[in-house]
């Protein structure tokens, strides 16, 4: 499988900053996902990164609060804009391998990034 | 109600048996169905899958799914203590490649 790399790996940050999550994958691949995993919590689909062309948000994610880059087939990140307490999470990188948008592609993920702020 | 709904546990087993993990979906439409573990303070790892009804063996690890019921289960034969992690069932529905979660249920193996 893909390796996933992502940074920073964990990271205490400030109520109102931003903070930008870079995904590097050895790999070209066509789909790329970010989850979102609270605290005792499973994982949440934010945002499907396209390439070349604006991210997919899923409901309740905003491009504001979530902008996602996808430059090309091997890269992309996740700023957590204006961040608040509630945005204390592990945010993970994920791929697709298999025929992408079959159904059948298996996905992987990267190690996470966890992020607490104070 | 909860698309994809699993116990959360702990469930405990013994060393050397088996452990039934369960889930249930409520989208009919679902097609393809997922097991992940992970291990605490890491992130999920891919075990199994399975797209047709039945069963599905890989090692240790058995998948079984029944469509009609909207059931999907994972068996793990032999439970050793390094099975010991949180098993998250997922769903895919539709050709989008996006997946829905279950919150997962704690496995125990106990020696």
């Amino acid at each position: 499988s893909a390796v996933i790399s992502q940074k920073p790996s964990r990271d205490i940050c400030q109520r109102g900053t931003s903070l930008t999550i870079q995904c590097q994958v050895d790999s070209q691949v066509t789909m790329m996902f970010w989850y979102r995993q609270q605290p005792g919590q499973s994982l949440t689909l934010i945002a499907t990164a396209n390439q070349g062309s604006e991210a997919t948000y899923e409901s309740g994610f905003v491009i504001d609060k979530f902008p996602i880059s996808r430059p090309n087939l091997t890269f992309s990140t996740l700023t957590v804009s204006n961040m608040s307490p509630e945005d204390s999470s592990i945010y993970l990188c994920s791929v697709e391998e298999g025929e992408p948008g079959q159904g059948a592609g298996e996905l992987f993920f990267g190690e996470g990034s966890r992020l607490t702020v104070l | 109600q909860k698309e994809v709904e699993q116990n959360s546990g702990p469930l405990s087993v013994p060393e050397g048996a088996i452990a039934s993990l369960n889930c249930t979906y409520s989208d009919r439409g679902s097609q393809s169905f997922f097991w992940y573990r992970q291990y605490s303070g890491k992130s999920p790892e891919l075990i199994m899958f399975i797209y047709s009804n039945g069963d599905k063996e890989d090692g240790r690890f058995t998948a079984q799914l029944n469509k009609a019921s909207q059931y999907v289960s994972l068996l793990i034969r032999d439970s050793q203590p390094s099975d010991s992690a949180t098993y998250l069932c997922a769903v895919m529905t539709g050709t989008a490649s996006k997946l829905t979660f279950g919150t997962g249920t704690r496995l125990q193996v106990t020696l």
